[in-house]
Parts: C-alpha cells; sequence; structure tokens
C-alpha cells in the first residue's frame, strides 16, 4: 500500500443524480478526512472518522451529503439529489495519529452539469 | 477563528535561484501546527514541511525550510534551488488546536511557476 486511494477519478453526472466516491486510506491510519475543493480555492474540511466513528462533521456537509465508514478501513461519501454547486474536486486523507501530517489521495473531481 | 492567508496568487522563480512563499496565520490556540502541501495539476496534495508551534528551531526537508516567526504570525516556506519540477499549487495549512482532530485549515494558495 503505497498511498491513499480514490475510485472514481473524474466522474461527470446530471443534476439531480446520487453519486459515490470511494476512499482506501493507508492501510494503518485509523483517521480519514474528507475535503472539497473547488476552483482557485484551498481545500476546506468536511468531515473526519476516527476508526469507524464519524466524530465531526463541517457545516458544509449539507442533508444531502453522507459519509461512511463502517470497517474503520475504507470510506464513503455520498451525495444525493446532486446540483451544480457540488461540482469540486473532493479529498480523501488519512493520518496515522494526532500530531502528524496528513496523507492525501488524488481526489475525485465531481462535475454536475 | 482560525484563518490561513496567502497574499502571493502566482510567483515566477528563475530555475536554481531561491524563493519565498508566503503564509500568515490568525488563531488564539496556544499549540497549533503549520504545513505546507504542493497540488501539482494532477491534483494530489503532496505533504511537504510541518512546523509545531513549540518547535524552536526552524523545520527543513531537503530543499525546502520553513521560516517561522510566531511573533508575526508567519510561516513562509522556502524553496532553495528550484526545478522545473516545482511549478505547481502550494498551499499553506493549519491544525487546529492540540491536534484532537487533525483538521487542517488552508490558505488560497500560490501558484509558482518556475522558469528555465
Amino acid at each position: 500500500d503505497t498511498g491513499v486511494s480514490q475510485d472514481p477519478r473524474h466522474k461527470i453526472t446530471k443534476r439531480g443524480q446520487n453519486v459515490t466516491f470511494r476512499c482506501d486510506p493507508i492501510s494503518e491510519h485509523n483517521r480519514l478526512y474528507w475535503y472539497r475543493q473547488t476552483l482557485g480555492q484551498g481545500p476546506e474540511f468536511l468531515t473526519y472518522f476516527q476508526n469507524e466513528a464519524q466524530l465531526e462533521k463541517s457545516r458544509l456537509l449539507s442533508d444531502r451529503f453522507s459519509a461512511e465508514r463502517p470497517k474503520g478501513s475504507f470510506s464513503t461519501l455520498e451525495i444525493q439529489r446532486t446540483e451544480q454547486g457540488d461540482s469540486a474536486m473532493y479529498l480523501c486523507a488519512s493520518s496515522l495519529q494526532r500530531n502528524t501530517e496528513a496523507f492525501f489521495g488524488q481526489g475525485t473531481r465531481l462535475t454536475v452539469v | 477563528a482560525q484563518k490561513i492567508t496567502q497574499t502571493q496568487p502566482g510567483m515566477f522563480v528563475q530555475e536554481k535561484e531561491a524563493v519565498t512563499l508566503d503564509c500568515t496565520y490568525d488563531t488564539s490556540d496556544q499549540s497549533y501546527g503549520l504545513f505546507w502541501y504542493k497540488q501539482p495539476s494532477s491534483g494530489e496534495m503532496i505533504f511537504l514541511i510541518y512546523q509545531g508551534s513549540y518547535d524552536e528551531q526552524n523545520a527543513t526537508e531537503g530543499r525546502y525550510s520553513l521560516n517561522f516567526q510566531k511573533a508575526r504570525k508567519s510561516a513562509n516556506l522556502v524553496i532553495s534551488a528550484s526545478q522545473l519540477g516545482d511549478s505547481a499549487m502550494y498551499f499553506c495549512a493549519m491544525r487546529e488546536g492540540n491536534g484532537a482532530t487533525n483538521k487542517l485549515i488552508f490558505g488560497t494558495g500560490t501558484l509558482l511557476a518556475v522558469q528555465p
């Protein structure tokens, strides 16, 4: 396992459709994060898991967004009834413990048309 | 509220020269961490360097060094001997508090272009 893996790399969907992204963190990392990055901006925090527990959610994460990490390994981020404003790069990151750097995946670029 | 400010939208540097990318931060926490990440056009955020708020020495990692001035709340990244492969977006980020979540707050980034 050489890094954080995200799938798919690109997703184009029609407005109103549901989409699901997957993140596989570095295997021994117990912390997993989702960020969203829009054009010209830095990443913004969405949510955080420690093992399987979702410990924090940003106000950016509307009711249409849900994230899971059922076995404390991979995570999924689902967006229901997508809107054009959801178009962004969705980045996943993982880290081993507190006070250590987070390693990011290559992201999933979502385009809602 | 914590905030990261990067005032340079873009920078040019000649190959083999040094360049400084500016970052200032705002926090009321006593314990915090500062990070720099590189984002090439492929999209992946690559960790470069970390500075803890209690670290007395400036962090260095190969050609990267962090000029940490706590009183001025600045954490500038210095890249020495620039290479063409250094062309990318660079983001400064801050970890809130004592690392309970490791959640990062990012600046808006600086686009660095290295010219031959």
